[in-house]
């Protein structure tokens, strides 16, 4: 799976947009750009996925650049208990080594602000 | 529909030891994946049972190992427990085992 690079830390303030950036320069053509969320102690939280194009769900945005090398999460309006660690991660969905296998980097610790 | 259940939620244990967590999966999914959380290391993949048989493994010494039951619980063992074995064990659970993970609330292991 492809490395991605995201900033450690971020914070945003209650009812504005947080835009998580992550960039993942070297990902193929078959690797889906997945984002998680962990609150503090408990398990990660499947929050959005997509390939090529921009998805949205009632959780959040994904912006996918056309050339695939980047990506943002964007929380519309964040509320404080938004306040996690995003995981961006770059995985393959063809089989063999990717069959449950969530690589995980050390992601973005946001921080909601009141 | 019941998420994925873990058990238990604490163990404290020594050094030498072994132990054993059990993880219920949602149901109807036939995937479970096992994950290893320290603060040094983060969040590391360990292994992924699917329908009885372990079919994908990440880079952990023999001490650790799993199995799958027919209902498509599991179990993670690990023999002869180090201090550094001190984590969060989660696990997660989906249809396949290439597509969205529901994760468990993990067992906070704790090796005196």
């Amino acid at each position: 799976d492809a490395k991605t690079t995201q900033p450690p830390s971020m914070d945003c303030a209650e009812g504005r947009a947080a835009n998580l950036p992550c960039n993942h320069s070297t990902i193929s053509g078959n690797e889906y750009v997945y984002w998680y969320r962990q609150i503090h102690s408990q398990g990660p939280q499947y929050i959005i996925h997509g390939l090529k194009n921009n998805e949205t769900n009632e959780m959040a945005s994904l912006i996918i650049t056309e050339d695939r090398k980047s990506s943002t999460l964007i929380l519309p309006h964040a509320t404080l208990r938004d306040t996690a660690v995003y995981y961006c991660i770059a995985r393959s969905v063809v089989g063999g080594t990717s069959y449950g296998k969530l690589t995980f980097g050390q992601g973005t610790i946001l921080t909601v602000h009141p | 529909k019941a998420g994925v259940t873990q058990t238990p939620r604490y163990l404290i244990k020594t050094r030498g030891q072994q132990v054993t967590l059990s993880c219920s999966p949602i149901s109807g999914h036939r995937s479970v994946s096992w994950y290893q959380q320290t603060p040094g290391q983060g969040l590391q993949f360990l292994f992924e049972y699917f329908s009885e048989t372990q079919r994908n493994k990440g880079n952990f010494p023999g001490r650790f190992s799993g199995r799958q039951f027919s209902n498509s619980r599991s179990e993670m063992n690990v023999s002869t427990l180090e201090l550094g074995d001190s984590a969060l064990y989660l696990c997660a659970s989906s249809s396949w085992g290439d597509g969205e993970q529901f994760f468990g609330p993990g067992t906070r292991l704790t090796v005196l």
